[in-house]
């Protein structure tokens, strides 16, 4: 069973650029949210996809955007860069309607 | 509002000293109560699910506990194996498209 996979594992952008962050799901799970994990702070919950739509959204702006494919992998992009986006985003999948997630090991944006 | 705190932030142990972490909580309706584990630079790893006060659930050397207010998770004879944070996590009653609300952690470490 393959287990959630996220890429880049990190990189590092100057403030005002775009990124994209990439999510393959667990096999067999069509649920995919994303989190945001500042250093030392629990993960904030930005977004979440199912069935290729939006399912949920927390907090966050909408320079924040997101998509989920008919593979049920998803990306995460974030434009006009700010300083405070750096930190560790964090995929997790789940079957629709459970509320387990498995989450990646996540991709460290540093914004310069 | 919906709000998770965990105490205490950190804790250390000596190798086989059993110890409880706490995670008290209000949410509107709970839908369930997640533990996770997090090692340095990683995903989270998901380790319990509670869904009702009352409930119990272990293993190896960790058992998860639920009241209406807050859960516990107790470590009994750790080893150093077992140092990493801590998060616990709880998802409301209400349609959130599969959010949840984080605690900050606890930071546990165990010495040989």
């Amino acid at each position: 069973e393959t287990g959630v996979t996220q890429s880049p594992t990190h990189l590092i952008k100057t403030r005002g650029q775009q990124v994209t962050l990439r999510c393959s799901s667990q096999s067999g799970h069509n649920t995919v949210s994303w989190y945001q994990q500042a250093l030392g702070q629990g993960p904030q919950f930005i977004f979440q996809y199912y069935r290729e739509e939006e399912n949920g959204r927390g907090n966050f702006p909408p320079r924040f955007s997101g998509l989920q494919f008919p593979n049920y992998s998803s990306e995460l992009n974030v434009n006009a860069l700010e300083l405070d986006d750096s930190a560790l985003y964090l995929c997790a999948s789940s079957i629709g309607g459970q509320s387990e997630l498995f989450f990646g090991e996540g991709s460290r944006l540093t914004v310069l | 509002e919906d709000q998770v705190t965990q105490s205490p932030e950190a804790l250390r142990l000596q190798e086989g000293e059993s110890s409880s972490l706490n995670c008290s909580y209000t949410v509107s309706g709970l839908r369930g109560l997640f533990w996770y584990r997090q090692d340095p630079g990683k995903g989270p790893e998901f380790l319990f699910t509670l869904y009702s006060a009352g409930e119990e659930k272990e293993k190896e050397r960790l058992k998860a506990t639920l009241t209406k207010k807050e859960s516990f998770l107790h470590i009994t004879a750790p080893k150093p194996e077992d140092s990493a944070t801590y998060l616990c996590a709880v998802q409301a009653g209400y349609n959130q498209g599969g959010k949840l609300i984080f605690g900050q952690g606890t930071e546990l470490s165990v010495k040989p």
